[in-house]
């Protein structure tokens, strides 16, 4: 029932992209994103709650393909500042928030 | 934003004892709460559902007697740990939100060491 994220971890440079994916084997309802720092609680960063929504929150932007029931994450030009780990988590009838393994990213000067 | 309030932000028992954690949501009522245990480096893991006046709804593989759940308040859902063993220390964390399909409201988690 959790959702599935890939890839498990990524090194970046400063200014570089990255695309972080979830997805999930039942029909989902909303999808979202938080991050997490070390010793810190999860951060919102964005919910999805339609087929074929795309949200973006300045440099980092969402998508929702409710029909393959996967969304993903984009982040462009990284900052020091987005290092941490990602979780996604995905909502299904039952309106409980399960998340996946999360994805570590670390962003490198 | 909302804001979630959970407490303690620490704590070392002996094993044995009993442990109780706190989440409050400070400026809107939460009807349902969601308890999540966290290893390190790893995901949140859903321990169960906490609903305002009726019993809480949890996951499989969570033991109903060990991790106490009362939702006795909009306000206020409180997690114990009874007769806690080393193997219960991990990160507990709650989270709130006031209707469903909305963002869910973070505390700042309990960290849990029993010796």
């Amino acid at each position: 029932q959790q959702p599935v994220q890939s890839p498990q971890a990524v090194i970046l440079r400063e200014g570089e992209d990255a695309v972080i994916n979830c997805s999930s084997s039942k029909a989902l309802y909303s999808v979202h994103w938080y991050r997490q720092k070390h010793g810190e609680a999860p951060v919102f960063l964005m919910i999805l709650l339609k087929g074929g929504e795309q949200k973006g929150h300045e440099k980092i932007s969402a998508s929702f393909n409710e029909k393959k029931q996967q969304s993903s994450l984009y982040l462009t030009a990284s900052q020091l500042s987005y290092s941490g780990t990602y979780f996604c988590g995905t909502e299904s009838l039952s309106s409980v928030l399960r998340f996946g393994a999360g994805t570590r990213l670390t962003v490198k000067p | 934003g909302a804001v979630v309030s959970q407490h303690p932000s620490r704590v070392i028992c002996k094993s044995g004892t009993s442990v109780k954690i706190e989440c409050r949501s400070l400026d809107f009522q939460a009807t349902t709460m969601f308890w999540y245990r966290q290893f390190p480096k790893q995901s949140l893991m859903l321990m169960a559902t906490s609903n305002e006046g009726s019993k809480a709804t949890y996951e499989q593989g969570v033991e109903k007697d060990k991790f106490l759940i009362n939702h006795a308040s909009l306000t206020l859902s409180t997690l114990t740990v009874t007769s806690a063993h080393p193997e219960d220390s991990s990160f507990y964390i709650c989270s709130a939100r006031d209707r469903v399909l909305t963002e869910l409201f973070f505390g700042s988690g309990t960290q849990l060491s029993v010796l």
